[in-house]
């Protein structure tokens, strides 16, 4: 029943490695986001993607890559992981613009 | 580019203080929301603020949109240690682009 549900919740990975975390949301809502939130709590957004169409795309190191197979999933791999990627990922969705539901967080260790 | 500016960090308050947090934008907002993120958990939406001047109360917490719309604020009165956690303001400009604040960590001792 969770509106916006990411997997997985903890993960904890050495330098170098590649990982994923997935998003699905059942809010049906056409708009998703990818937020990073380091340890001052400051909230990034990352990626922001339309019915499928990217329309976000901040500064971010091309070791990330977002992948929206369709409006309810957007999933965002890493390559080569750095002990600077440590930090709690949030996916969000979002209706036009409006209200943003945030997924529960997962918090991402790289050692 | 659009800043919102959100203080203070951090805010230390005693238990039946009350206590306001500021969210200023570098532009015009066309609206601006509240979340709240408690320890450990995801930031949750509290309320939107839409009408220059509007003001909105939820029990003890008062928020509201400047005259500009281009700064609000959130008072809690006779704060309670559930009122702990980070507050973020987030604010849509005209071209629906959102950004949050930095975040008020609010930590409440009893």
């Amino acid at each position: 029943d969770t509106a916006v549900s990411q997997t997985p919740k903890y993960l904890v990975t050495q330098m170098g490695n590649d990982k994923s975390i997935k998003c699905e949301q059942n809010l049906g809502h056409d708009t998703m986001y990818w937020y990073k939130q380091d340890s001052k709590k400051f909230l990034k957004i990352m990626f922001s993607y339309n019915n499928k169409e990217l329309i976000i795309n901040e500064t971010v190191p091309n070791r990330f890559s977002p992948k929206s197979p369709d409006k309810a999933h957007l999933n965002l791999h890493i390559n080569s992981l750095e002990l600077g990627d440590s930090a709690v990922y949030f996916c969000a969705s979002s209706q036009r613009g409006n209200t943003i539901y945030f997924g529960e967080g997962s918090w991402l260790t790289v050692v | 580019g659009q800043q919102v500016m959100q203080i203070p960090q951090y805010q230390h308050v005693q238990e039946g203080e009350d206590f306001t947090t500021y969210c200023n934008s570098s532009t015009t907002l066309s609206n601006i929301q509240w979340y709240k993120q408690r320890p450990g958990g995801h930031p949750v939406f509290l309320i939107q603020l839409v009408k220059s001047g509007e003001v909105k109360k939820q029990k003890r917490l008062t928020f509201q949109f400047g005259e500009a719309k281009k700064n609000s604020s959130l008072h809690i009165t006779a704060t309670q240690t559930t009122d702990v956690g980070t507050y973020f303001c987030a604010g849509y400009n005209s071209w629906g682009k959102l950004q949050f604040g930095a975040g008020t960590q609010v930590v409440v001792t009893p």
